[in-house]
Order: structure tokens, then C-alpha cells, then sequence
């Protein structure tokens, strides 16, 4: 059972495109949100992250946007760079559990245009 | 500068053989995780561990079997390597506190099985 739905699978935009990736997510008890980016060869590394105490939260030209009735979330990629060129991955946990576990969206795959 | 290392990068073995994937942290991190990453980038669970001695099954069905008996060190072993084992093998660490889950991933492990 899929618990955090992400699309699209891939997305290509021109330079200074605003990318848009989405995901859905069914475990209402759920409330930390957060991005990762992966480049190839490497692993993935914390990008952004959000808690439903907010709708939107930006950092530099990454925003991330929250529905928490429709539990949906959004990456928005202000200005996109080819160096922003890589896999996003959506996630969700548990913030106030010790023991609780990051369930990964399916990823999206990126190329910015030059 | 990574502070997780996972060794060997890349790894080609023959069916039928024993590998074992290394995975060492030095930020006194308690949990650790791995996970296997698909050509389609989906990340699985297949074995975490949230201190020395303690190992569990993530959401992925694996034959592989993890070891934590000490806390920096978090080695995957395959008894018996086989062409569906063929992928890439990421491991990451987190701090053991309630709040925001942030994992630090390795580089990863590519297996390919011949």
C-alpha cells in the first residue's frame, strides 16, 4: 500500500521554468513533510521540509505549498537552473514519534533545459 | 565531506555468491536504515535499526540480513547473491529523538549479479 502518492514520474522544464511536482499522502497522522534531492551518483540530502502549522514555506527559490484537507503538498522550483537537474523525492513521517519511519514518494525525475 | 560511507561503491559478483555491503556513520547517530533503490528511483525500506542490537524488517520484503552491533558500523549481508538482488543499496542514519526524522544517506552501493 502506497501510503505517499508523487507525480509526475519525470518533468522537463526550460531555464527559469517554474517545475511543479505533487504528492498526496492517506495517514492523516502524519505531520512532518519533507523534500529530499538526489543527484546521480550520490545519495539523497534533505532539500525542504514543512509541518501542516503552515500553508506555504520558501526557502531561497524552493517553496513548498500545503493542503492539509486535501492532504496534499507541493515542490515549487522558482527560476529553475539545469543545476537544479535531478530526483525529487517527497516524504512523511511522524514528528512527535521517536520511532517513526520516512515513507518516500516514487520520485520525480527533473532535467532544466538549458 | 560525507559522514556516512558505504563501501563498495560498485560491486559485480557471480549468482550464488556471499557479499556483504558496508556501511559506517560517524555522527553518533542510533538509527540507521537501508534502503533499496529501484531503476525507477523508488525508495524501499528493507531493514532499519533504531540502536546496538536492534534490527527490524522494513517495508520491503529483503533476503538480506543486517547487523548492529556497534553504534557507528551497520553492515548488509546477501548469504547467496542472486540476479534479482541487482540494484542499488542506500544506507542512512538519523538522530534517535522525537522531531523532525532528517536522514543522512551514503553515496550508495551498486550490486549487479551476474
Amino acid at each position: 500500500q502506497q501510503q505517499v502518492k508523487q507525480s509526475p514520474q519525470s518533468l522537463i522544464v526550460q531555464k527559469g521554468g517554474i517545475p511543479i511536482i505533487n504528492c498526496a499522502y492517506e495517514n492523516t497522522a502524519f505531520d512532518y513533510f519533507p523534500w529530499y534531492q538526489q543527484f546521480p551518483g550520490k545519495g539523497p540530502a534533505l532539500l525542504i521540509a514543512i509541518r501542516p502549522d503552515v500553508s506555504e514555506k520558501k526557502e531561497g527559490r524552493f517553496t513548498i505549498s500545503f493542503n492539509k484537507s486535501a492532504k496534499q503538498f507541493s515542490l515549487h522550483i522558482m527560476d529553475s537552473q539545469p543545476g537544479d537537474s535531478a530526483t525529487y523525492f517527497c516524504a512523511a513521517s511522524m514528528y512527535s514519534s521517536n520511532t517513526g519511519k520516512l515513507i518516500f514518494g516514487q520520485g520525480t525525475t527533473l532535467q532544466v533545459k538549458p | 565531506e560525507a559522514d556516512i560511507y558505504q563501501t563498495p561503491r560498485y560491486l559485480v559478483i557471480g549468482t550464488g555468491k556471499k557479499i556483504t555491503l558496508e556501511c559506517s556513520q560517524t555522527m553518533g547517530h542510533d538509527k540507521m536504515y537501508w534502503y533499496q533503490q529501484d531503476p525507477g528511483m523508488e525508495l524501499h525500506l528493507i531493514h532499519y535499526s533504531y540502536g546496538v542490537n536492534s534490527t527490524e524488517k522494513g517495508d520491503l520484503s529483503s533476503e538480506s540480513t543486517v547487523s548492529r552491533i556497534r553504534t557507528e558500523h551497520f553492515p548488509l549481508t546477501l548469504e547467496s547473491a542472486r540476479p534479482s538482488h541487482t540494484s542499488q543499496y542506500l544506507c542512512a542514519s538519523s538522530l534517535a529523538s522525537s522531531g523532525a526524522n532528517v536522514l543522512t544517506f551514503g553515496a550508495g552501493s551498486r550490486l549487479t549479479v551476474l
